[in-house]
């Protein structure tokens, strides 16, 4: 069964400081990784997909498949970055490839 | 353009009451999921949708759950008899297609109290 871990419940750092949440997996077949990011009183929505090898608001993840982690970075973190971050998996190779198995969530606080 | 509508937005009910929620996706997607948030749980996958095909129910915690979608469009989740357990924020989300590489658009949420 396919499963992703977020370690830590909460993270917080000071604005301008380096930050990286991180994110491991589990996984039977060819995984696709994704970072979703809930901001207050603001739905879910997707930050960034590590198929598309995207930086979104400075934002970075590489899918590191010996680790099997997908690690969320930021070399400057700012204060808007305050949110709660999922990392979520999707398994294309298998039956279940349809759903997306989500982490429990980091919130993250960058502090003034 | 309209994104993912949910109502209601809050629901408190009493314990061993039905209660049901909605869920309108956005216009012209054809896959349908809904989740359950709970304090500390992260996202519980329920149930998905996708066209006329059978629906993926491999989520629902028991059969007091239960969720359609008519027409393709509008869906229904129902909980029968609610337990205080299942106080959560219950998320849909729509996407245009069930494929993998499809990102899901998320709805607001409603947030069931059960007292």
């Amino acid at each position: 069964a396919q499963r992703v871990t977020q370690p830590e419940k909460l993270l917080s750092v000071f604005k301008g400081a380096p930050v990286e949440l991180k994110c491991n997996y589990s996984y039977s077949g060819s995984p696709e990784l994704f970072w979703y990011v809930q901001y207050s009183r603001q739905r879910l929505q997707l930050l960034l997909r590590h198929i598309s090898r995207e930086s979104i608001k400075g934002f970075t993840a590489d899918l590191n498949k010996g680790e099997t982690s997908f690690h969320l970075k930021k070399p400057f973190a700012q204060e808007e970055d305050s949110a709660m971050y999922y990392c979520a998996l999707r398994d294309i190779s298998s039956g279940s490839a349809r759903q997306l198995t989500f982490g429990s969530g980091t919130q993250l606080t960058v502090l003034p | 353009g309209a994104g993912v509508s949910q109502s209601p937005s809050n629901k408190v009910t009493e314990k061993g009451k039905d209660v049901e929620l909605r869920c309108d996706p956005i216009s012209g997607h054809t896959a349908l999921y809904w989740y359950r948030q709970s304090l500390g749980q992260g996202l519980e996958f329920l149930i998905y949708f996708q066209g006329n095909s059978a629906p993926d129910k491999s989520g629902l915690p028991s059969d007091r759950f239960s969720a359609e979608r008519t027409g393709g469009s509008v869906s229904t989740l129902t909980i029968q008899r609610t337990q205080q357990e299942d106080s959560a924020v219950y998320l849909c989300a729509s996407s245009p297609r069930g494929s993998y590489n499809s990102p899901l658009h998320f709805g607001n949420g409603t947030r069931l109290t059960v007292t």
